[in-house]
């Protein structure tokens, strides 16, 4: 059964940084690109960042270049996402999501993880 | 990338058919069959419940299908049941993939 477990949310500053974490299970976690999806409170899906299998290739949406950084190790099964320079825009529930195979899609997703950005 | 469109809000009476419209652009929508729609119940994370415009991933009802025509994909869920209240995103593929606005399915 495939598993996606996020860890790491919480609460921050303005300005502060958070690094959550998705731990891979049930599937060959190198054999596929990963996806960071957000979602502010009330609001509809963003996709945030994705990367290649190896780690090579690496996507961001124009609002979080240079803040986020997406990074993998499949050594142990998990996807990272460190998010620097936080703004309150990014309050929101962070999944974490495993690319179909076209990768037009996310057919599996964790169950996702708080992020408040709040003075 | 803009998000696509999508109605606020769907309702009909259990067994009744329903049918979700999203609309994008000769650039997302019109130009790939990368259409995908997922299914969000309050509080859950979405649940992938079409791909590639109309197929079903293994073990979802045959009671959701998906269909395209130009810039504008369509979710038709038939045979309406409690269960299948929740928000809808259609989701399309650009080089990245943009989501739908959402929409709210009410079982009335």
């Amino acid at each position: 059964e495939v598993q996606l477990v996020e860890s790491g949310g919480g609460l921050v500053q303005p300005g502060g940084s958070l690094r959550l974490s998705c731990a891979a299970s049930g599937f060959t976690f190198s054999n596929y690109w990963m996806s960071w999806v957000r979602q502010a409170p009330g609001k509809g899906l963003e996709w945030v960042a994705n990367i290649k299998q190896d780690g090579s290739e690496k996507y961001y949406v124009d609002s979080v270049k240079g803040r986020f950084t997406i990074s993998r190790d499949n050594a142990k099964n998990s996807l990272y996402l460190q998010m620097n320079s936080l703004r309150a825009e990014d309050t929101a529930v962070y999944y974490c999501a495993r690319d179909s195979v076209t990768g037009a899609n996310f057919d599996y997703w964790g169950q996702g993880t708080l992020v408040t950005v709040s003075s | 990338q803009s998000a696509l469109t999508q109605p606020a809000s769907v309702s009909g009476s259990p067994g009744q058919s329903i049918t979700i419209s999203c609309t994008g652009t000769s650039s997302d929508v019109g130009a790939y069959n990368y259409v995908s729609w997922y299914r969000q119940h309050p509080g859950k994370a979405p649940k992938l419940m079409i791909y590639d415009v109309s197929n079903r991933p293994s073990g979802v009802s045959n009671r959701f299908s998906g269909s395209k025509s130009g810039n504008t994909a369509s979710l038709t869920i038939s045979g309406l049941q409690a269960e299948d209240e929740a928000d809808y995103y259609c989701g399309s593929y650009t080089s990245i993939v943009v989501f739908g606005t959402g929409t709210k399915v009410t079982v009335l």
